[in-house]
């Protein structure tokens, strides 16, 4: 069983809403990432914490704002999206960020959110 | 720059049958190199990874991994599949030596075991 928890796990949202994906990981985790993942096809980064600071935002539009209040929990703020935006959004952790400490990188995935944008 | 290649979309096997995954990969140093599988709906599993040491590794539900540094693969074999392990499979890599490099995933293979 995944260690890392993600809420909800379907949200269907119209393009004016504002709603809010959750992770939450108890692992002692310091990296935190949100991937977004379309079907049959692999998963994109969005963004990476390290250390409750935002380190890597990948040219994501500012319609998705990500939070890290603390070390155990990711939020994902969703406003006026658009329906393209419709896919599986995964969250997952690492002991450490890559590369620090010998880290391998290894991920731990949360079963994701699945988004419906009408 | 680092990439990982799946070249296979589809894989069908019969139930009892050996299955290979084929994964090959670039990277400007030494790679880490990791098997996750997904399900229907869900996240991502960790399955086996290579870090340093022998080149076959053994992972989760039977699943084992040959690193093969002059043919730069990393591919997931299992002796005998089980209708259960239909799914989709997706190999990464993270180069060592670029600290601040993310894994990469290739495309993924979806593994159909037929009974």
């Amino acid at each position: 069983d995944t260690e890392v928890t993600q809420t909800p796990k379907h949200l269907v949202m119209g393009m004016t809403n504002k709603k809010s994906l959750k992770c939450e990981q108890h692992m002692g985790h310091r990296a935190m990432y949100w991937y977004k993942q379309k079907a049959k096809k692999p998963p994109e980064l969005m963004f990476v914490y390290s250390y409750e600071k935002l380190s890597i935002n990948e040219s994501v539009p500012s319609r998705f704002s990500p939070e890290c209040p603390n070390s155990s929990l990711l939020n994902l703020h969703l406003h006026a999206l658009q329906p393209e935006d419709s896919a599986l959004y995964l969250c997952a952790s690492s002991q450490v960020p890559a590369g620090r400490g010998g880290n391998t990188g290894e991920l731990f995935f949360g079963e994701g959110s699945r988004l419906t944008v009408l | 720059a680092q990439s990982v290649a799946q070249p296979e979309d589809q894989v069908n096997v019969a139930e009892g049958n050996p299955l290979t995954v084929k994964c090959t990969y670039s990277v400007s140093g030494n790679p880490y190199l990791f098997w996750y599988v997904q399900y229907p709906n869900r996240g991502l599993q960790f399955l086996l990874k290579y870090i340093t040491g022998d080149n076959l590794v053994k992972g989760s539900y039977g699943f084992e991994a040959e690193f093969n540094k002059s043919q730069t693969s990393f591919h997931l074999k299992k002796p005998s599949a089980l209708v259960s392990d239909s799914a989709l499979y997706f190999c990464a890599v993270r180069d060592i030596h670029n600290a601040g490099n993310m894994l990469t995933f290739g495309g993924g293979t979806r593994l159909m075991v037929k009974p």
